[in-house]
């Protein structure tokens, strides 16, 4: 069974520019997170989605980063300008919904973005 | 907000020999659980413990729980190079359905 896949693997991207990762989660997942990975600031979620809803956004640093998912098998995330300080590892991560609140997470390899 | 936070930030240790890993939140919790990343991957979940567990085991992995120190320790024993990654304690609030929340994570680094 496939697990999370992301892409793209890596992005470099100049500043003002508009990026799109994008995430297909495991077959048969109700659950969908978006994360971040600094140095500084380590694991940040950014909006997660049950059932292809999002439920909560409040990690979404600004208006310029929005996450979509249209069908159960797939989300963006757009970051619109782009900054240097968007520049992290980015993971998508799903799990089912027979896990609830206690279930494990399957985490994608990440996109790592660097915006010059 | 609810986050885990690990000590050591990192640890270096020859193979072998043990290596024990901390965790602490400062609120109640409906689990604990460990998540094991290779440099340049995802996390990969190791184990979880329920609050009203006290101590779990996972081959070579042994984990404890305090509820009353919030606190929680990752043991690894008999340690490989191929250990060698970052671990994260994550937590999820005792009110649960609610998502993890992660620490910045230990750096572990096993030596041949």
């Amino acid at each position: 069974d496939a697990g999370v896949i992301q892409s793209p693997r890596h992005e470099v991207t100049e500043m003002g520019q508009e990026v799109t990762l994008r995430c297909k989660p495991i077959s048969g997942h109700d659950y969908l997170f978006w994360y971040r990975q600094t140095m500084m600031r380590g694991l940040e979620l950014l909006i997660y989605f049950n059932n292809n809803v999002p439920i909560d956004d409040s990690g979404m640093p600004e208006d310029r980063f929005s996450a979509k998912m249209p069908n159960a098998s797939f989300s963006t995330l757009k970051i619109q300008p782009s900054e240097p300080r968007d520049s992290a590892v980015y993971f998508c991560a799903s799990r089912p919904l027979a896990g609830g609140d206690t279930g494990e997470l399957f985490f994608g390899e990440g996109s790592r973005l660097t915006v010059l | 907000s609810q986050q885990g936070e690990e000590d050591p930030q990192a640890l270096s240790i020859q193979e072998g020999e043990n290596a024990t890993m901390n965790c602490s939140y400062k609120t109640s919790i409906n689990n604990l659980q460990w998540y094991r990343q290779n440099s340049g991957r995802g996390l990969v979940h190791l184990i979880l413990i329920r609050s009203n567990e006290r101590e779990k085991h996972s081959g070579r992995l042994r984990v404890t729980l305090d509820t009353s120190k919030k606190s929680s320790s990752l043991l690894i024993t008999a340690s490989r190079a191929a250990d060698t990654a970052s671990y994260f304690c994550a937590t999820v609030l005792v009110s649960g359905n609610t998502p993890l929340v992660f620490g910045k994570g230990t750096r572990l680094s096993v030596i041949a």
